[in-house]
Formats: structure tokens, sequence, C-alpha cells
């Protein structure tokens, strides 16, 4: 069975750090790129990084770049994202999800990570 | 970046109702639009892809359809398990971009 399980976030304050993972199972990770998206509460979806297969290119939300960092471990089958400068409005679920080659769309998703900034 | 407009934002139905959601695109998308279902708590869940192909599993009562800068998720007999929010999603153009969602709810 496909998986990606979620660790990581938490209570953060602002201008603090924090890393999270997504450790894919079930099927050939090195083969598909990856995302990472983001919910607020009560909101809806928004689109956060992504990161390729062959070149491990990067993309980057504008709301984000400059501080969050996306990477790729193929060894382990597992993405991560580094996050810092944190601020209260990246309040919210982040989920990791993949993406079917060539394609834009995500057909299997995390369980979700919950991230507060806050004093 | 191309905005994507979910009307309603919220719908009232009936099991068996027959519902149909609506998507535009500020720009032509052709047909590289997703649809995804999300129930309280959970991860959201695809449905549809390239605007009318249904995702792994998806019952057959969820149809899509559409191309340029309209589309729609239309659901043919409502059942219990559908009551949840659906949004859309753009994958023509970078950043891809979801719609802000329409909550289906109990009528």
């Amino acid at each position: 069975e496909m998986q990606l399980l979620q660790s990581g976030g938490g209570l953060v304050q602002p201008g603090g750090s924090l890393r999270l993972s997504c450790a894919a199972s079930g099927f050939t990770f090195s083969s598909y790129a990856m995302t990472w998206l983001r919910q607020a509460p009560g909101k809806g979806l928004e689109w956060v990084s992504a990161i390729s297969t062959t070149d491990d290119t990067t993309y980057y939300a504008d709301s984000v770049k400059g501080r969050f960092t996306i990477s790729r471990d193929d060894s382990k089958s597992t993405l991560s994202l580094q996050m810092n400068s944190l601020r209260a409005e990246d309040t919210a679920l982040y989920y990791c999800a993949k993406v079917p080659p060539d394609q834009g769309f995500y057909d299997l998703w995390g369980q979700g990570t919950l991230v507060t900034v806050s004093s | 970046d191309i905005q994507m407009t979910q009307s309603p934002s919220t719908l009232s139905a009936s099991v068996g109702d027959r519902v149909t959601i609506t998507c535009r695109a500020t720009q032509n998308i052709r047909s590289w639009l997703a649809w995804y279902q999300q129930k309280p708590g959970k991860a959201p869940n695809l449905l549809m892809y390239d605007a009318s192909s249904l995702g792994r599993g998806v019952p057959s009562r969820f149809s899509g359809s559409g191309s340029g800068t309209e589309f729609t998720l239309t659901i043919s007999s409502l059942q219990p398990d559908d009551f949840a929010t659906y949004y859309c999603q753009q994958y023509n153009s970078f950043p891809w971009t979801f719609g802000q969602g329409t909550k289906v709810e109990i009528k």
C-alpha cells in the first residue's frame, strides 16, 4: 500500500525554525516529484514547494521563498521541509504529496502535520 | 498567477440529489484541472484529473467536464459519504492553484 507518513511540526515562536519530514513507502520514491502544501485553519489549500526527480530542481511559492528549503533523500525515501524565519501567517496544517510523472496534480497525500507559530 | 473560483461556496443537498459544482479559471487552462474531496480532519483525496478522468477507486457517480476556463464536477446521486468540501486545482501554469472550496452540506 502506498503511504506518506509525516512527522515534525509543533509550536514555534515567530522567527524560529522547524523541520518537517515525510516518509514514503509502497512506491519507488525516487521516480516521483514531491510537493508540500498547506492549509491555514479553516482555509483553503495552498501549494508551498516542490522538488523534481532527475536534477532535484526546487520550486517555491513567493510567500516562502528564501525562508523554506525542500529536499529529498531517495536512499531513505524521505522528503523534508526546513522552515526558517517562521511567521504567524505560516501557521497551518502542512501536507506532503506525490505528483504522478509529467503531471501537476497530487495522487497521494500525507496525513498532515500542524505547525503553529505563536509567542 | 491563475485564479480559480468555485461556485457555490456552500451547497445544501439531500441524499439522492444530483449535485453540480462549478470552477472557473482566469486564463485558459485547457484540460489541466483536478478535483479533490476533503473530509474534516483528513487530507484531500484525488477525485478527478485532466478535467474528466476518474481517480483510482473513485465511484462512478462522480464525473467531471469542461475545458478552457469553465469546469464542472457532478455527483449524479449524492450519498451520505459525499458530504465534504470539494476543491478544484489547475496545473496548466506554475504556481498550481486551488479554488477556495465548495462545502456540500446535508439539507
